[in-house]
């Protein structure tokens, strides 16, 4: 089964509203989850390391007012992204550490319309 | 920079063919490396890990040259369910996150 799930695996939004996405470790704790971000035919890029309680960590160029990044608890670290125009649609994919093992969520295609 | 750099592809080939993807990484303290394949609109899941011994695992086998910062992977007999694209992965220090290279896409073709 899933260790790592991520929620909503699609979501469509207005522009300028601001959306959230969730990524929950399944029965461990993870400590570091990472954010990534794919557009169609390229890598995965890393946005930010989120560390549970603390301040994510961000990739240069990537701006933190916009990408909102909570780990409140062991096992959820949710991305919200802010006022979205259409160029923030995109893959967004969150991994996390546990026991040395990088585990991937299912992804959420956002579509900003 | 941190970079992964990949063949660029696309690669063609039957069923039954042998290919083989490289990949070079610029950080040479780099301490991790796997080959992750993705589907389409899918997340990663990881293909295997590679060792500067070498490793096989059924049909692919995965070669680290730390020396000229090099890492392939080799697919013998393909099959159509190998269709994908393979992504070269590095890792810099343990708990740090995963560098993807872009990857290379892989069609096989009856």
């Amino acid at each position: 089964g899933a260790v790592v799930s991520q929620h909503p695996s699609r979501v469509i939004c207005k522009s300028g509203t601001s959306v959230k996405i969730e990524c929950r470790s399944l029965d461990f704790q993870a400590t570091t989850m990472f954010w990534y971000r794919q557009f169609p035919k390229q890598s995965l890029m890393l946005m930010a390391t989120s560390n549970e309680g603390s301040k994510a960590t961000y990739e240069q160029g990537v701006e933190k007012d916009k990408f909102l990044i909570n780990h409140a608890s062991l096992t959820l670290s949710t991305l919200t992204v802010t006022s979205a125009h259409p160029e923030d649609s995109s893959f967004y994919i969150c991994s996390a550490n546990i026991r040395n093992t990088i585990y991937f969520g299912e992804g959420s295609w956002l579509t900003v319309v | 920079r941190k970079e992964v750099e990949q063949d660029p592809g696309p690669f063609n080939v039957p069923e039954g063919a042998t290919v083989a993807f490289n990949c070079t990484y610029s950080n040479s303290a780099s301490q991790s490396f796997f080959w992750y394949r993705q589907d389409c609109r899918k997340e990663p899941k990881l293909l295997m890990s590679v060792y500067s011994s070498g490793n096989e695992d059924g049909r692919f086998t995965a070669q680290l040259n730390r020396a000229s910062q090099y890492i392939s992977l080799l697919i013998r007999d393909s099959k159509l369910s190998d269709s994908a694209t393979y992504l070269c992965v590095v890792k810099e220090q343990a708990g740090t996150a995963l560098i993807f290279g872009k990857g290379t896409t892989l069609s096989v073709s009856s």
